[in-house]
């Protein structure tokens, strides 16, 4: 089993559809990432959450620490919101800053 | 504007040849990272640097070679051990580990060995 498990893998939406990508995760953490991945490839930090709740622009993001699960949500999604989404966290347990990534949720937003 | 920068963005090499991939960071991060994306997996480790001079293996190291002569450069060099060698790489960096941070992605090379 993953150490970090993200659903649904793929996810279809009509334009303006509110949309929430979950993620959980089997090790004590210290911090949790997501992360946005472009068609191209390159890749965006999103958010890093330890607890409570973040927002920017039309995304949100929370995190349970008790329940070992974060969710990313995005209210009136947009064509230009396609993408894979990741979750990856920073384990307790490992050294330094390693962090171990879910497989992604690839989100296709249609107009 | 600070950043990490991978190049090329495509890369085709012949089987056996070894290659090196780019990685530099303006952002003064102590750390920096390689990782190996394939289809339907998540981002996987390959090595890790925590400061100049020193670097340690990841998940998948074998195959695979780094230096870090230089704080803001990580050079990955894919050899001719490694088996599967196509796949997209992408380099990252952070502040020093044990502080809450952000980690900073390149654009990633998409490798292809042929």
């Amino acid at each position: 089993k993953n150490e970090v498990e993200q659903s649904p893998q793929n996810l279809t939406a009509q334009e303006g559809e509110f949309i929430t990508i979950n993620c959980s995760y089997s090790v004590g953490i210290s911090a949790l990432h997501w992360l946005q991945q472009h068609p191209g490839g390159g890749i965006v930090s999103l958010f890093m959450l330890s607890s409570g709740k973040k927002k920017h622009g039309r995304l949100i993001a929370t995190i349970n620490i008790q329940e070992k699960h974060s969710s990313l949500h995005i209210t009136a999604s947009h064509p230009r919101d396609s993408a894979v989404y990741i979750c990856a966290v920073r384990s307790v347990e490992t050294s330094g800053s390693r962090l171990t990534f879910g497989e992604g949720t690839q989100l296709t937003v249609n107009p | 504007d600070g950043g990490i920068t991978q190049s090329p963005k495509y890369l085709f090499r012949k089987e056996g040849q070894n290659v090196t991939l780019s990685c530099e960071q303006n952002l003064n991060h102590d750390a920096m990272y390689w990782y190996r994306q394939d289809p339907g997996q998540g981002l996987r480790l390959i090595y890790y640097s925590q400061i100049v001079n020193d670097f340690q293996k990841g998940d998948i190291a074998e195959g695979y070679s780094v230096s870090r002569e230089k704080k803001e450069s990580f050079p990955l060099t894919v050899t001719s051990a490694q088996k599967n060698p196509t796949a997209f790489y992408l380099c990252a960096s952070s502040i020093v580990p044990g502080r809450l941070t952000e980690a900073f992605f390149g654009q990633g090379t998409r490798l292809t060995v042929v």
